[in-house]
């Protein structure tokens, strides 16, 4: 079993509806969950960043964190062709002094959106 | 602004050469990571470093060798070159703020081995 997991679409989605992404993750103690955002042939850059369970709001977009169904989402309201991108879901799957800080990824969420 | 530089953006090396990819940050991170992406794979951890001359094996470690002689500088060695290791090789670099971690990358090394 994968221990982050993503559905790798693609999704397509309209111009203004909302694209919901999704993650699972293995680790019951991960405590810090983050959404990247990557164009193609560039970096991944850091969109939101989630530690308490619920939800977490940014402008147009909304992370979500359900510790308990180890799970954790992506909400993108009026989607543009501009969010057309891949998106990475990450999670520090052992906190505490001995992780440094270390991600594991997801394999990533193809996300159209489409005029 | 803050900044995670890779030296080179492309790549081209012989099979069988040694490789070095520097990756240099100047926000006095503690902590710097390597990784590799390849489609259908996302991103895999090869090495990472938490203090000068520190380092740890990540997920897939063999074929690759890391060194930290400076706070700022995290060099890749790919020790003798093969196919298998064309992707794209990405550096983070990440500090404890507010309690959490969070990961600056570079731009990114598009390594091609022929």
């Amino acid at each position: 079993q994968k221990e982050v997991e993503q559905n790798s679409g693609p999704l397509s989605v309209p111009e203004g509806a909302i694209a919901s992404l999704n993650c699972t993750y293995s680790d019951r103690v991960s405590q810090s969950f983050f959404w990247y955002r990557q164009y193609s042939g560039k970096s991944p850059e850091l969109i939101m960043s989630i530690y308490s369970n619920g939800d977490k709001e940014d402008g147009r977009f909304t992370a979500q964190l359900n510790k308990a169904s180890q799970y954790v989402s992506l909400l993108i309201r009026d989607s543009q062709p501009s969010d057309s991108a891949t998106y990475l879901c990450a999670v520090n799957m052992s906190p505490g002094g001995t992780s440094y800080g270390k991600l594991t990824f997801g394999q990533g969420t193809i996300l159209t959106v489409h005029p | 602004d803050v900044k995670v530089t890779q030296s080179s953006r492309y790549l081209v090396k012989r099979t069988g050469e040694k490789v070095f990819l520097e990756c240099v940050q100047d926000m006095d991170h503690e902590n710097m990571f390597w990784y590799r992406q390849d489609p259908g794979l996302g991103l895999r951890l090869i090495y990472f470093s938490y203090d000068v001359k520190m380092k740890e094996k990540g997920d897939i470690p063999e074929g690759y060798s890391v060194s930290r002689e400076k706070k700022e500088r995290f060099s890749l060695i790919l020790e003798s070159a093969s196919t298998n290791q064309t992707s794209m090789y990405l550096c983070a670099s990440s500090s404890l703020t507010g309690g959490y971690y969070g990961y600056t990358f570079g731009s990114g090394t598009r390594l091609t081995v022929v």
